[in-house]
């Protein structure tokens, strides 16, 4: 069974802290993909990346990186908390062709105080 | 840029109704369309796959179009329960690596 994992369930930072969310995938897609999720806002993409070392920003990137070292592994940072930045985080992976499901993970949701 | 609409936002049936949610979109060259699941304070589990070159997919009690041209997706539920309840999403892949989602339908099947 695809399986795609992120580090955790709830998370309460405070402003100002820098943020780690991990996320890890079983199924060897070079695709993987960093939305956000708001109320009244619906899904938005902050970064994607299609191989190792390889990203590029999506649509909100302002106030986030990320780090993709090895294939299955996909992290986002925020470098500096802000409350604005309280959201659900979710990670999803996928192969590049059209064929080919996307997989989201649980999805994290990051309280910023 | 790719602008997608789901109507209706929300959506209450009772339980046994055959139902339709809508999705359409501004640009038809996309790349393939799916339809996602979400329960309360999970994440999207994929229901449904469409390419570009199909019409249609079918899984279960679910059938999913597709009409490039006019820039359209329906989900069809029939025979709804209550372990249907959700949001149901929809999403418009692009070529580039590219997926724009629609805000949503929340569905309530009444028991």
């Amino acid at each position: 069974d695809v399986k795609v994992t992120q580090s955790s369930r709830y998370l309460v930072k405070r402003t100002g802290e820098k943020v780690f969310l991990e996320c890890v995938q079983d199924m060897d897609h070079e695709n993987m993909f960093w939305y956000r999720q708001d109320p009244g806002l619906g899904l938005r993409l902050i970064y994607f990346s299609y191989d190792v070392k390889m990203k590029e920003k999506g649509d909100i990137p302002e106030g986030y990186s990320v780090s993709r070292e090895k294939k299955e592994r996909f992290s986002l940072i925020l470098e500096s908390a802000s409350t604005n930045q309280t959201s659900m985080y979710l990670c999803a992976s996928s192969q590049p062709q059209p064929g080919w499901r996307t997989y989201f993970g649980p999805g994290t949701r990051l309280t910023v105080t | 840029k790719q602008e997608v609409t789901q109507i209706p936002a929300a959506l209450s049936v009772p339980e046994g109704e055959n139902l339709v949610l809508n999705c359409s979109f501004t640009d038809s060259a996309i790349y393939n369309l799916q339809w996602f699941r979400q329960d309360p304070g999970k994440g999207l589990t994929s229901l449904l796959l469409i390419q570009s070159s199909q019409r249609e997919q079918t899984s279960g009690r679910l059938n999913a179009s597709l009409d490039k041209s006019s820039g359209r997706s329906t989900l069809y539920i029939a025979a709804s329960q209550p372990g249907d309840s959700a949001t149901y999403l929809c999403a418009v892949g692009g070529g580039n690596n590219d997926m724009r989602f629609g805000a949503g339908t929340r569905l309530t099947v009444k028991p």
